[in-house]
């Protein structure tokens, strides 16, 4: 039972563009989404997080959007970077830390 | 301040052996979460241990077990591997239950378990 999916495997862009991450969900009851951020031989590391009474949370070069009645949540990473090419995992939960629902993952690569 | 810390880093057993994964959680945290990444897919929750109990399971069949010790390091047991099981294994540590939007749980670089 998928609850969290990530339809895109893979997206590429170029240096200093928009990359846009999609994740949606079936969930209702999900209180908080996270992006985590993974680089290979690495455990993910947490990039984002939104409350699900937000729509909106911006750190930095990163904004996360959350549409309840769709059930769909993106990321918008702004300029893109070199750096920022990795594994990119939505997440879902509800209650306590830990207990996460993951996505499939997006492998962004961003090119020169 | 340590990181989250995993041993072994890659592990081969055969079908019908039992394994065991370590894992040190960072310091501070009383709180290990354990989940299987299989290839392609993302990491899927396993198990939880606050304070040394379990505090909420996945969808694992129960020859998946843990322990979480005095210290709050923990360690996942698989008895009769299956080939199915081979996956990367992440633990994450947190501070207290807590819950919300602030998330401040960490991962350890996991273990590459292979079941041939």
């Amino acid at each position: 039972d998928q609850q969290v999916k990530q339809n895109s495997p893979s997206l590429s862009v170029q240096e200093g563009r928009i990359s846009i991450l999609n994740c949606d969900y079936t969930n209702s009851m999900f209180d908080y989404f996270l992006w985590y951020k993974k680089y290979p031989a690495e455990g993910p590391t947490f990039l984002i997080s939104i409350s699900s009474i937000k729509d909106k949370n911006e750190d930095g070069r990163f904004t996360v959007f959350l549409n309840k009645s769709a059930k769909h949540l993106s990321l918008h990473i702004v300029p893109s970077q070199p750096g920022d090419s990795a594994v990119y995992f939505c997440a879902a939960g509800k209650g306590s830390w830990g207990k996460l629902q993951f996505g499939a993952g997006t492998q962004v690569v961003v090119t020169p | 301040e340590t990181g989250v810390t995993q041993s072994p880093t890659h592990l081969i057993k055969t079908r019908g052996q039992q394994v065991t994964l370590r894992c040190s959680s960072q310091s501070g945290h009383n709180t290990v979460s354990w989940y299987q990444q299989a290839l392609g897919q993302g990491p899927q929750f396993i198990f939880q241990y606050y304070r040394e109990e379990e505090n909420g399971r996945g969808n694992f069949p129960p020859r998946f077990s843990g322990l979480q010790f005095p210290n709050y390091s923990s360690e996942l047991n698989v008895n009769a591997l299956e080939l199915d099981d081979s996956a990367l294994y992440l633990c994450a540590s947190s501070s207290g239950l807590g819950g919300g939007a602030q998330e401040t749980q960490y991962f350890g670089p996991g273990t590459r378990l292979l079941v041939l």
